[in-house]
């Protein structure tokens, strides 16, 4: 059965603490790994597909990567305005989504 | 500006009576989707659309009903048979992948609803 599964469920960091998100998929015959943010009460927010083993992606203080088995999203001197959930998905013709990783940073 | 509208925000209904969610989309896409988001809980697919007049269940369909007259619009009702249906919904739209390409979603602000 396909999977998604992330971790950590919830994550504190001080302001300026550079840490990872963990995306780990079996998603046979996979065709894209996209990362989405969600604010409280609000639809995600689109931030990186990635398509094949040892892509990155970079976007202001956001990195993903992607392995065969697993993709993270490095978040660099994080700021309290990048709090929210962040999401991963696997595509195969559908997307099945991981639970997603609550990120707190605290001033 | 190009973005996908959702109405209402928050929907309070009592048990036992249908109600419909609306979904707008001004940026062209062919496809559309419909899910609900539970605390803890990955999105579930519950209807998507990917033509006019065209659609397929998801994961989830038992309860729910859509109807695709518009590509601009994709309305979801949830009807009395949904056993549990207070929830976020959330709409999305993208273009369709060809063959191996694959296309990001584009999601809406989300409706909330609340049923008693």
């Amino acid at each position: 059965e396909d999977q998604v599964t992330q971790s950590p469920e919830a994550l504190r960091l001080q302001e300026g603490e550079s840490s990872s998100l963990n995306c780990s998929y079996t998603v046979s015959g996979l065709r894209g790994l996209f990362w989405y943010r969600q604010d409280p009460g609000k639809g995600p927010e689109f931030l990186f597909t990635l398509y094949s083993a040892g892509e990155e992606k970079e976007k202001e203080r956001l990195k993903a990567t992607l392995t065969k088995k697993e993709s993270f999203l490095h978040i660099t001197a994080p700021k309290p305005e990048d709090s929210a959930t962040y999401l991963c998905a696997g595509y195969n013709y559908q997307l099945i989504w991981g639970a997603g990783t609550k990120l707190i940073i605290k001033p | 500006d190009g973005g996908i509208t959702q109405s209402p925000k928050y929907l309070f209904r009592k048990e036992g009576q249908n109600v419909t969610l609306s979904c707008e989309q001004n940026l062209n896409h062919d496809a559309m989707y419909w899910y609900r988001q539970d605390p803890g809980q990955g999105l579930r697919l519950i209807y998507y659309s990917q033509i006019v007049n065209d659609f397929q269940k998801g994961d989830i369909a038992e309860g729910y009903s859509v109807s695709r007259e518009k590509k601009e619009s994709f309305p979801l009702t949830v009807t009395s048979a949904q056993k549990n249906p207070t929830a976020f919904y959330l709409c999305a739209s993208s273009t369709i992948g060809r063959g191996h390409s694959s296309y990001e979603q584009y999601f809406g602000p989300g409706t909330r609803l609340t049923v008693t």
